[in-house]
């Protein structure tokens, strides 16, 4: 099973910076991963798919970069609503399936 | 606009079984996997398993194979993800969501599933 850990496990930001989590993978993705924001008391949203592109609707603050075991989620210019939990998953191969990682909780300073 | 509609919270006893459904519109329903990802309460995301609803064909997590199984009934456009023999630690809110090539673009609204004796 590939093992995806997330850092930092909390965030401590204001509105207006520019925060990068990150997200390592035990093993080479290559180009299947993706990252996911969750509020509380509401299903995850996804953010971004194959590393770097933005599902329908997600703002160009957010943006995925990365390869191999490490990536990367920016957010420039931390919107109040971005406050939430940020979880990356992978979907390398079948079998054995999907992981996510632990998530990082970007909370307010 | 894609929805997926799950069934209300449960509680359950140890040793009981559970199903959970979840009802999609919005798009051809056998086109899309359905997955689903359990979330004990505080913690992180866990993915359970995938359901090909055009072939019925499914794939689970290790770790709940022989304990769960992912059905459909396409003429109702509605997936089934039943646990059997639930423990305390299957206390989660338990999502399905469609999925692409392993993204999981939309998700449901969750259903609570308590196991308490």
């Amino acid at each position: 099973e590939i093992v995806m850990t997330q850092s930092p496990a909390t965030l401590s930001v204001s509105p207006g910076d520019r925060v990068t989590l990150s997200c390592r993978a035990s093993q080479s993705l290559t180009s299947n991963l993706a990252w996911y924001q969750q509020k509380p008391g509401q299903a995850p949203r996804l953010l971004i798919f194959g590393v770097s592109t933005r599902a329908t609707g997600i703002p160009a603050r957010f943006s995925g970069s990365g390869s191999g075991t490490e990536f990367t989620l920016t957010i420039s210019g931390l919107q109040s609503e971005d406050f939430a939990v940020y979880y990356c998953q992978q979907y390398h191969n079948w079998p054995p399936g999907w992981t996510f990682g632990q998530g990082t909780k970007v909370e307010i300073k | 606009q894609v929805q997926l509609v799950q069934s209300g919270a449960e509680v359950k006893k140890p040793g009981a079984s559970v199903k959970v459904s979840c009802k999609a519109s919005g798009y051809t329903f056998t086109s899309y996997d359905i997955n689903w990802v359990r979330q004990a309460t505080g913690q992180g995301l866990e993915w359970m398993g995938w359901m090909n609803p055009n072939s019925g064909n499914t794939g689970y997590a290790q770790k709940f194979q022989g304990r769960v199984t992912m059905t459909r009934n396409t003429s109702i456009t509605t997936a089934y993800m039943e646990l059997i023999n639930l423990r305390s630690e299957d206390t989660a809110v338990y999502y399905c969501a469609r999925g692409g090539i392993g993204e999981l673009w939309d998700w449901g609204q969750g259903t609570l599933v308590a196991v308490s004796s």
